[in-house]
């Protein structure tokens, strides 16, 4: 099983969508969680944090299930500009330091 | 946010050759740097960690021959991909840690012909 795992898409949504992915994680020691968006040809940039309780940052919910071994990004009211690969990022326990990349979830949002 | 440099942002270069690739941080010093590699439709896989002033760490898999890595100074890592082919052409990308947060370059595309 590979250490991140996500649906690579493409989900193709209209504008005004509300849009879920899931990305989950084997190692159940795993501390901190991120979502991270990359457009195409550039780098990856942090998206938000993903904390136990779940946290909101506008438009855009993050939330853990650590029982079930997933966190979760929402997108609601969905723009043109959200069209994206969104990147789950977990780093290994033992080293907060480095990053573990989820193949990643595209996103096309259309008018 | 801080500030993360990569240079060149394309190179392309014969088979063979050898292909120098530099991560700068701007604003701030960095005793960690990270290197990571992507190619098309797949995500970013990590390299190696680049640390000042010992030598870099390579993930599994990863040739530290062929891939050298130096950290000489705070503010610049470089990579230098040795006798380059074209299953080496991918999207090279740096990051740069500054307290708990990583800051990433915009990436070097190398293309090898």
């Amino acid at each position: 099983r590979k250490e991140v795992e996500q649906d690579p898409g493409p989900f193709n949504v209209p504008e005004g969508a509300t849009v879920a992915f899931n990305c989950t994680y084997s190692n159940s020691a795993s501390q901190s969680f991120f979502w991270y968006r990359q457009d195409c040809r550039k780098e990856p940039k942090l998206l938000m944090s993903v904390y136990s309780s779940g946290n909101e940052d506008g438009r855009f919910t993050a939330q853990l299930n650590r029982a079930s071994q997933y966190i979760s990004l929402l997108i609601r009211d969905s723009k043109l500009s959200d069209s994206a690969t969104y990147l789950c990022v977990v780093p290994p326990t033992g080293s907060s330091y480095k990053l573990i990349f989820g193949s990643g979830t595209r996103l096309l949002v259309r008018p | 946010g801080a500030v993360v440099s990569q240079h060149p942002s394309w190179v392309i270069c014969k088979s063979g050759t050898s292909v120098k690739i530099e991560c700068r941080s701007l604003d701030f010093q960095a005793t960690t740097m990270f290197w990571y590699r992507q190619f098309p439709k797949q995500s970013l896989m990590l390299m190696a960690t680049s640390n000042e002033g010992s030598k870099a760490t390579y993930e599994q898999g990863v040739e530290k021959d062929k891939f050298l890595i130096n950290h000489a100074s705070l503010t610049l890592s470089t990579l230098t991909v040795t006798s380059a082919h074209p299953e080496d052409s991918s999207f090279y990308i740096c990051s740069a840690r500054r307290g708990n947060e990583q800051f990433f370059g915009p990436g070097t595309r190398l293309t090898v012909l």
